[in-house]
């Protein structure tokens, strides 16, 4: 069974840089697109971006001049970097695996990020 | 950018009920179209894909149908862990946008 793990800090400056780490276990990040979604409370889900293990991008135009993802096959982890950071991007950050018809089929927990001096 | 509405907003039902839930592409997705479910706190989970195949484990009750902009998600009797809020997601071209939601409360 996959399972998806985020992690990073849960409270960031304004204009600073927001960065987490998921990190997948029970099976393989080769192969698969791995995305990052998130929700502000009490709001709808928004996608990020996606980022294949070749470390092919695709990003949502909306935040793509803050986006950058990565990916390290070697410890199973992909990341989200997203830079200057306001308190509209306060929200649970998702990292979820992209299934073959580009559908979300799993998902982790998501992590709360606040962005606030 | 393909834009995704849902309606309604909202709903209230009764267990029992059958329920519809529409979404609308701004634009031809074909069948690629995915509906989630949402419980407070927790993350989405998987229904359907491909706007009619059920994910693996999910309930017979729950079907999709639709093709290119207009799609429906149906729960054919509604059950108490249904109560939710419900998104779809298309995954034509990116950015694979999420509709508004819907949710489901109890009537």
């Amino acid at each position: 069974q996959v399972q998806l793990q985020e992690s990073g800090p849960g409270l960031v400056k304004p204009s600073e840089t927001l960065s987490l780490t998921c990190t997948v276990s029970g099976g393989s990040i080769s192969s698969y697109y791995w995305s990052w979604i998130r929700q502000p409370a009490g709001k709808g889900l928004e996608w990020i971006g996606r980022i294949y293990t070749s470390g092919s991008t695709n990003y949502n135009p909306s935040l793509k001049s803050r986006v950058t993802m990565s990916v390290d096959t070697s410890k199973n982890q992909f990341s989200l970097k997203l830079s200057s950071v306001t308190a509209a991007d306060t929200a649970v950050y998702y990292c979820a695996r992209e299934g073959g018809g580009s559908m979300i089929d799993y998902w982790g927990q998501g992590t709360l990020v606040t962005v606030s001096s | 950018d393909i834009q995704m509405t849902q309606s309604p907003s909202s709903l209230s039902a009764s267990v029992g009920d059958r329920v519809t839930i529409t979404c609308r592409a701004s634009q031809s997705i074909s069948s690629y179209l995915n509906w989630y479910q949402q419980k407070p706190g927790k993350a989405p989970k998987l229904l359907i894909y491909a706007a009619s195949s059920l994910q693996s484990g999910v309930p017979s009750r729950f079907s999709g149908s639709g093709s290119g902009t207009d799609f429906t998600l149906t729960i054919s009797s509604l059950q108490p862990e249904d109560f939710a809020t419900y998104y779809c997601q298309q995954s034509y071209s990116t950015p694979f946008a999420f509709g508004p939601g819907t949710k489901v409360d109890i009537k």
